[in-house]
């Protein structure tokens, strides 16, 4: 089975702060994916990366950056908090980018800007 | 604009009973359609998938129809229990305009399978 671990599953942070939400996934997938997930609004796209070291912006990627130094592991990175950001955030990853492949979810960070 | 919909926020039924989540889009070019449940405090996890070329797929309670035509899927659940109760997401691939890797989530149906 796939996993897929986010760091943490909780996080309060104060507006300003730099953030940092780590995943890791033990499959050797290529793509892995961040996502937010807020009431009414569905998934949205924030980041994605289809090697290390590469990138490619999503739906809302603005004050967002990432890091793919290492093929499992895939940062997301609030450059300085806003409470526009409190939100559930999940990363995902998939072997090949082929829409009948599935991706495989983490259990999410729930960040708290205050 | 939203290119996936799940106009539904919520749905109940009895155990039992069968559960049809529905769900439209409005892109033509999209290839595969997925569903995804949720459980709260978890993340989503694949279902069922659906190629654009097909209209039936079913893999056991599990059955997702798909009307081109009428650019609408629904997710039927037979028979439902109550362990089904969760959140469910549609999602879309392809798209056209390079991005076949992104899915395009609806925002989701709550089901909520009564005892």
């Amino acid at each position: 089975d796939v996993k897929v671990t986010q760091s943490s599953r909780y996080l309060v942070k104060r507006t300003g702060e730099k953030v940092f939400l780590e995943c890791v996934q033990d499959m050797d997938h290529e793509n892995m994916f961040w996502y937010r997930q807020d009431p009414g609004l569905g998934l949205r796209l924030i980041y994605f990366s289809y090697d290390v070291k590469m990138k490619e912006k999503g739906d809302i990627p603005e004050g967002y950056s990432v890091s793919r130094e290492k093929k499992e592991r895939f940062s997301l990175i609030l450059e300085s908090a806003s409470t526009n950001q409190t939100s559930m955030y999940l990363c995902a990853s998939t072997y090949q980018l082929l829409g009948n492949q599935p991706q495989h979810f983490g259990d999410g960070t729930r960040l708290s800007i205050l | 604009d939203q290119q996936v919909k799940q106009n539904s926020p919520s749905l109940s039924v009895q155990e039992g009973r069968i559960s049809i989540l529905n769900c439209d889009y409005t892109n033509s070019m999209f290839d595969y359609f997925l569903w995804y449940k949720k459980y709260p405090a978890e993340g989503p996890t694949f279902l069922i998938s659906i190629s654009s070329i097909k209209d039936k797929n079913e893999d056991g309670r599990f059955t997702v129809f798909l009307n081109k035509s009428a650019k609408h899927l629904s997710l039927h659940i037979v028979p439902s229990q109550p362990g089904d109760s969760a959140v469910y997401f549609c999602a879309a691939s392809g798209g056209g305009g390079g991005s076949n890797y992104k899915l395009t989530f609806g925002k989701g149906t709550l089901l909520t399978v009564n005892p």
